[in-house]
């Protein structure tokens, strides 16, 4: 079975700095899609960017950009230009295209705080 | 609607009680999703609706869990005997299914549920 590991509970970041989240997966698929959602105190899941594991090019969307390294199993989520409203919770995901069954896969999350 | 829609928002109930949880998918998402979030931990995967079967169910965790989804739209959660370990945040997602498997997810505000 697929597991998502983020390794950092909590971080912190100055307003208008650059901070890195990480997240490794364990998983001996060879095709798979990454994610990563922000979870703010609304509770309400909302997707920042994803990763299609046959693609080598880094995902971007505006200041949020992701390194992945398939080799590694290592997908880390960089957010520049940190605003106040970066503030969340963020989690990582792990879709398989095997089995029929189209679930996420989520790590423990990681408690970002943006500090003015 | 223009997102998932879940009520009720919380819910309180005593010990032993059944409880329902419903979800109102995006119109035209095929599939659907129920996730639980316990306190300060990831999402776990609980049942995964195809139109109105459900190919995967192996997060369910117990047979006090069901799901089910009538006319391809809005499924229903129920724990019946309810116990304190089912107090948790339940979450619904929808997404498109195309086949190529890049769909992602969206998710509702989620049901608080609260057993006493």
């Amino acid at each position: 079975a697929q597991t998502v590991t983020q390794s950092q509970p909590e971080m912190s970041v100055q307003e208008a700095e650059t901070v890195t989240l990480s997240c490794t997966y364990d998983t001996s698929e060879s095709d798979y899609y990454l994610f990563w959602y922000k979870q703010p105190p609304s509770r309400q899941m909302i997707l920042v960017i994803r990763q299609e594991a046959y693609k080598q090019q880094n995902a971007t969307e505006n200041r949020f950009s992701v390194n992945f390294q398939k080799a590694a199993k290592s997908f880390s989520l960089k957010i520049s230009d940190s605003q106040l409203g970066d503030a969340a919770m963020y989690f990582c995901a792990y879709r398989s295209t095997q089995g029929g069954s189209e679930k996420l896969v989520f790590g423990k999350g990681t408690k970002l705080t943006v500090n003015p | 609607g223009a997102g998932v829609s879940q009520s009720p928002s919380n819910k309180v109930t005593e010990k032993g009680k059944d409880v329902e949880l419903r979800c109102d998918p995006i119109s035209g998402h095929t599939a659907l999703y129920w996730y639980r979030q316990s306190l300060g931990q990831g999402l776990e995967f609980l049942i995964y609706f195809q139109g109105n079967s459900a190919p995967d169910k192996s997060g369910l965790p117990s047979d006090r869990f069901s799901a089910e989804r009538t006319g391809g739209s809005v499924s229903t959660l129920t724990i019946q005997r309810t116990q304190q370990e089912d107090s948790a945040v339940y979450l619904c997602a929808s997404s498109l299914v195309t086949g190529a498997g890049n769909q992602p997810q969206h998710f509702g505000d989620g049901t608080r549920l609260s057993i006493l």
